[in-house]
């Protein structure tokens, strides 16, 4: 019973490949998110959803693209990927301040 | 850049000492401050959070102290044990659901 997971865990591919990762909450939560953490350890939201409309979008380059099909799921797809996208992704919901987190889906790109 | 700076980036305490991790904001419109616990290879869990009507807050042995007039708050882990071991994440937020994080504060508790 699981409040937010993600798929995969870890992603391997290689520089061009078009990947996607899925999160899914059973909070019950109005809005979702998700968050890049690099090699450092930062953590920086990309995008936030709220019943299903975006409402936070980062500075994010355009080959990553989220999508949420119901207020309950939060997809990331990221086409042509690179080298510095390589880091773990986690997903969030909430339904007001406090976040509660995924356990990350750690992305490597060779 | 960065809206929440925290200081240290790594501690290493002893067994039943205090760790005390510090962050500060220049944003005066922040109304929320979270801390995260991460460990390694898990997501980051809400630890504890305090919003700036009260100047204290605690949980067990974590306790958030918050100074409004200094845009400053810290995190205390009083009674510090091996298990506390892990990184540790302020943040602030003013009701836009944007969580601005600090960098990161990684704690060793030695045994």
């Amino acid at each position: 019973d699981t409040a937010v997971s993600q798929t995969p865990k870890y992603l391997v591919t290689q520089m061009g490949n078009d990947k996607s990762i899925k999160c899914e909450q059973n909070l019950g939560h109005d809005t979702m998110y998700w968050y890049k953490q690099d090699s450092k350890k930062f953590l920086k939201i990309m995008f936030s959803y709220n019943n299903k409309e975006l409402i936070i979008n980062e500075t994010v380059p355009n080959r990553f693209s989220p999508k949420s099909p119901d207020k309950a799921h939060l997809n990331l797809h990221i086409n042509s990927l690179e080298l510095g996208d390589s880091a773990v992704y986690f997903c969030a919901s909430s339904q007001i301040d406090e976040q509660y987190f995924g356990p990350g889906t750690r992305l490597t790109v060779t | 850049q960065q809206q929440v700076k925290q200081s240290p980036q790594s501690l290493i305490v002893q067994k039943g000492g205090i760790s005390i991790i510090n962050c500060a904001y220049e944003n005066t419109a922040f109304d929320y401050f979270p801390w995260y616990q991460q460990f390694p290879g898990k997501g980051p869990a809400l630890l504890i959070a305090i919003r700036p009507d009260v100047s204290e807050k605690k949980e067990g042995r974590f306790t958030i102290s918050f100074n409004k007039s200094a845009k400053q708050f810290s995190l205390h882990i009083m009674d510090s044990q091996p298990g506390d071991s892990a990184t540790y994440f302020c943040a602030a937020s003013k009701g836009d659901y944007k969580l601005s994080f600090g960098a990161g504060t990684t704690v060793t508790v030695r045994a």
